[in-house]
């Protein structure tokens, strides 16, 4: 099967750092989406990983690391409006794209 | 510019019905996808529609169907709806000449009694 592991929960501090792992199986893969999503809501595209290493848009980078089938999401200056899941999901080349089922981020002020 | 739209918001069906999703994609999108979300749990992957045509599907049973129109608006039909169809329906748009981004719609609310 083609599973996505990222962790179930996660608590950080506002103000604070917060990096949430992603690792998938290799085989076929196209590209890596992270999305946000706040309860009830539908996801919000954050960024989309073809090549390795890091890519940084504001107060929140994604990096790819594909011969180790493993991704992380790194949040800086989290505000407490960053409390939400953050989903990982891989696109393959047969055009699926399978998610993690998510992560749920909480903020403590 | 017109983001993912999807109707209806929320439904309420009972077992043995069926129900029709419909989804209109982003302004220049020509793909759309279509995904089931359970509470806390990520989306998973019914199909995806590209020129009218399915082109790629998930572990889904033929209950669930689809269509893509010439405007590439998308149907989502489920015949003999479950209890454990109740989910949150998303759709997704995409275009085949930029497949680095993907937007999803509000989504669409089932709930089978």
């Amino acid at each position: 099967g083609q599973n996505i592991d990222q962790p179930t929960e996660m608590t950080a501090t506002e103000g604070a750092i917060v990096q949430i792992n992603c690792t998938y199986q290799t085989s076929g893969f196209n590209g890596l989406f992270w999305y946000q999503q706040h309860a009830g809501e539908a996801p919000t595209f954050l960024s989309y990983n073809v090549l390795d290493g890091l890519e940084e848009k504001g107060r929140f980078s994604s990096f790819l690391s594909r011969s180790k089938g493993y991704s992380y999401l790194l949040l800086k200056e989290l505000q407490m409006k960053d409390s939400a899941s953050y989903l990982c999901a891989v696109s393959y080349r047969d055009d699926k794209i399978i998610f993690g089922k998510g992560t749920r981020l909480h903020i403590l002020p | 510019d017109a983001g993912v739209t999807q109707s209806p918001t929320h439904l309420i069906k009972t077992r043995g019905q069926q129900v029709t999703l419909r989804c209109s994609p982003k302004s220049g999108h020509d793909t759309v996808s279509w995904y089931q979300q359970a509470l806390g749990q990520g989306p998973q992957f019914i199909f995806q529609y590209y020129e009218e045509e399915e082109r790629q599907r998930g572990n889904f049973p033929d209950r669930f169907s689809g269509h893509q129109f010439p405007n590439y608006s998308s149907e989502l039909n489920v015949n003999a709806l479950l209890l454990g169809d109740s989910a949150l329906y998303l759709c997704a748009s995409s275009s085949q000449l930029a497949t680095d981004t993907q937007y999803f719609g509000p989504g669409t609310r089932l709930t089978v009694l």
